[in-house]
């Protein structure tokens, strides 16, 4: 089984200022790595995913983010914040098809808060 | 191109009632995964629905059950309602499973009194 932790569950930044969202997780088999944020009384929306190749992975938004396998991390950045950034953001975590249980284990979030 | 609907949005059960839940996914997806989210426990998956099958599942109890349409359409139902089911429930459809994007509905608020 996979597990995800989310080390930060409130985050309060300054607007323009940098931004890390930490992210590991645990698993006995390969995965897709993905951050996924939501607006208030929104669904999810998909931020940027990690399925294979360059561990630098770029997504909407301004966001990016690192996979790092040694240290089972998935961190989310983003070099400057804006008013609009402010949501919750959740990692999440799938073993690969290959397994046959390519299910989605999300972590508990983190809320970013954008200060003007 | 239409995105995820979810009917009703919002739902007040008694407990002991069932209730059933209605995802449309997006035109073309043939996976729908349902999730439960709470303030205590996140977000957790429930099950996934690909081409009619139940492809995947997660630890929910037996009261949780849904199924797949040949139109992809997918129903949640939940037997017995208990206080601890209140929640949001999300439906999320993608081309083929999680590997790909999955986009989310915006959910089905269900309060059990």
């Amino acid at each position: 089984a996979q597990s995800v932790t989310q080390l930060d569950s409130q985050v309060p930044v300054f607007e323009e200022a940098p931004v890390e969202l930490r992210c590991n997780y645990s698993s006995s088999v390969s995965v897709y790595l993905f951050w996924y944020v939501q607006y208030p009384n929104q669904g999810l929306q998909l931020l940027l995913k990690y399925l294979s190749g360059s561990t630098l992975v770029k997504g909407i938004n301004g966001f990016e983010a690192e996979f790092n396998k040694s240290q089972t991390s998935f961190h989310l950045r983003k070099p400057s914040v804006h008013i609009s950034d402010t949501a919750e953001y959740f990692c999440a975590v799938s073993a690969t098809p290959s397994t046959g249980n390519e299910k989605l284990t999300f972590g508990t979030g983190t809320r970013l808060t954008i200060i003007p | 191109k239409a995105g995820v609907t979810q009917t009703p949005r919002y739902l007040i059960k008694t407990r002991g009632q069932q209730v059933t839940l209605s995802c449309s996914p997006i035109s073309g997806h043939r996976s729908v995964s349902w999730y439960q989210q709470t303030p205590g426990q996140g977000l957790q998956f429930l099950f996934e629905y690909f081409s009619e099958t139940q492809r995947n599942k997660g630890n929910f109890p037996g009261r949780f059950s849904g199924r797949q349409f040949s139109n992809s359409r997918s129903e949640m139902n939940v037997s017995t309602l208990e206080l601890g089911d209140s929640a949001l429930y999300l439906c999320a459809s993608s081309v083929a499973g999680t590997a790909h994007e999955q986009y989310f509905g915006p959910g089905t608020r269900l309060t059990v009194t």
